[in-house]
């Protein structure tokens, strides 16, 4: 059984740019979250993804946008990369709206230079 | 809105010795408690989990209780092993269960 899948592990975009990553839910989960971890810290949460809506938000600027898929997967968009969104990018997916257990992916680590 | 604070890191052990790294929340209403750990290059990993007041969550010899009363859940082993070095995470998550809240991680490393 696959377990969360994200890509690509690595990417290096410059200041301005456009980003997509991408991200495979585990077998069965249809709820995917994403969130922001800088170097040394702990993940930020950024969004949600549920039946292909965007459930909650956290504190990010509309730079970063999402979608979800039929299929469950989903993506995480950021435009006008700025040098502080340098970060890696974790992908969660658990199963419906109950407080059960998320798993993650490996995640993608980003730098903007 | 909720909060997580942890002890800073790093913390240096021998194998063997005792473990207790600290964890403190601030939320409201009833939320469930989490450890994850984040071995070197890798993404998050459930260790133990609680999800009310007095539950104690435990995990390969790691161990957890809810404390409503301190608001804490501080995470112990009584005998830490080389393998057990990675960067351990407090997390809470809301009523809803839609995001978690991730304390600053705090690092620990067991030496032979």
């Amino acid at each position: 059984d696959a377990g969360v899948t994200q890509s690509p592990t690595h990417l290096i975009k410059t200041r301005g740019q456009q980003v997509t990553l991408r991200c495979s839910p585990k077998s069965g989960h249809d709820t995917v979250s994403w969130y922001q971890q800088a170097l040394g810290q702990g993940p930020q949460f950024i969004f949600q993804y549920y039946e292909e809506e965007e459930r909650q938000r956290g504190n990010f600027p509309d730079r970063f946008s999402g979608h979800q898929f039929p299929n469950y997967s989903s993506e995480l968009n950021v435009n006008a990369l700025l040098l502080g969104d340098s970060a890696l990018y974790l992908c969660a997916s658990s199963i419906g709206q109950l407080n059960t257990e998320a798993f993650f992916g490996q995640g993608t680590r980003l730098t903007v230079v | 809105g909720n909060s997580v604070t942890q002890m800073e890191g790093p913390v240096t052990l021998s194998e063997e010795a005792f473990l207790t790294i600290n964890c403190t929340y601030t939320a409201t209403g009833y939320p469930s408690l989490f450890w994850y750990v984040q071995y070197p290059g890798e993404g998050l990993q459930l260790l133990l989990k609680a999800t009310k007041a007095d539950d104690k969550g435990s995990n390969k010899g790691f161990e957890a209780t809810y404390r409503k009363e301190t608001t804490s859940f501080h995470l112990e082993k009584g005998s830490v092993q080389v393998s057990d070095s990675a960067v351990y995470f407090c997390a809470l998550s809301d009523n809803a269960g839609n995001m978690l809240t991730f304390g600053g991680g705090t690092r620990l490393m067991v030496k032979p």
